[in-house]
């Protein structure tokens, strides 16, 4: 089953403009990952953040978390065409052996 | 790092005929896999959990008839999809919950997946 919802589901945006992703979930976790998808491939893990973090940087990247609301959101700065993709979140609940419940992602286009 | 290994990448395959699919992890031990399945322009969906040494895990609706996994060892996991239908076309994904000496340690590594046409 589906955890998490992707919002918005598709983002068009031009080279150099900041696109934002969120994310809402239902259960408790332990971590938030997200995940980027280019057509065809498989995942390429991007970003981990722990239930007891609220915001965390990886290059041009910036997650947020939030556990009271249940969300999170993915910003990726000044965006680059390259940067066009599917983006997923995926929580892990790390109890036991649970898997990663992957949210509906979000299609990136960034346009030159 | 941690990988973990999807053979085939793509197979294109009859109507009827089965097809298997390899996840193995390279360097490390892992006794619990999962595998996903992946519709065009769609989120991965979680199909069944592999438990080495036991019988796997199905999520609500998939057929464990038509979707056989075998985790015989530590290492590897293998989904066959029986009687193949175009209807199971698709990009299935593994991934491996990495453990030491038996604990979980909470890292997961995916595979590169597989896509399967089925003719």
């Amino acid at each position: 089953s589906q955890q998490g919802e992707e919002d918005p589901q598709a983002l068009s945006i031009q080279e150099g403009e900041n696109a934002t992703m969120n994310c809402s979930y239902k259960t408790s976790i332990n971590n938030l990952q997200w995940y980027r998808q280019n057509s065809g491939r498989g995942l390429v893990h991007l970003i981990l953040i722990r239930s007891n973090e609220r915001e965390k940087h990886s290059g041009r990247l910036r997650v947020t978390l939030d556990t009271s609301k249940k969300s999170s959101s993915l910003l990726i700065t000044a965006s680059r065409a390259a940067d066009t993709a599917s983006y997923f979140c995926a929580t892990d609940e790390n109890s036991g052996n649970t898997p990663l419940v992957f949210g509906k992602g979000t299609r990136l286009s960034v346009i030159a | 790092g941690a990988v973990v290994s999807q053979h085939p990448s793509r197979v294109i395959c009859k109507s009827g005929t089965s097809v298997k699919i390899e996840c193995r992890s390279l360097d490390f031990q892992a006794t619990t896999m999962f595998w996903y399945r992946q519709f065009p322009k769609k989120s991965l969906m979680l199909m069944a959990t592999s438990n080495e040494g036991s019988k796997a895990t199905y999520e609500q609706g998939v057929e464990k008839d038509k979707f056989l996994i075998n985790h015989a060892s530590l290492t590897l996991s293998t989904l066959t999809v029986t009687s193949a239908h175009p209807e199971d076309s698709s990009f299935y994904i593994c991934s491996a919950r990495r453990t030491d000496r038996g604990v979980n340690t909470g890292e997961l590594f995916f595979g590169e997946g597989s896509r399967l046409t089925v003719l």
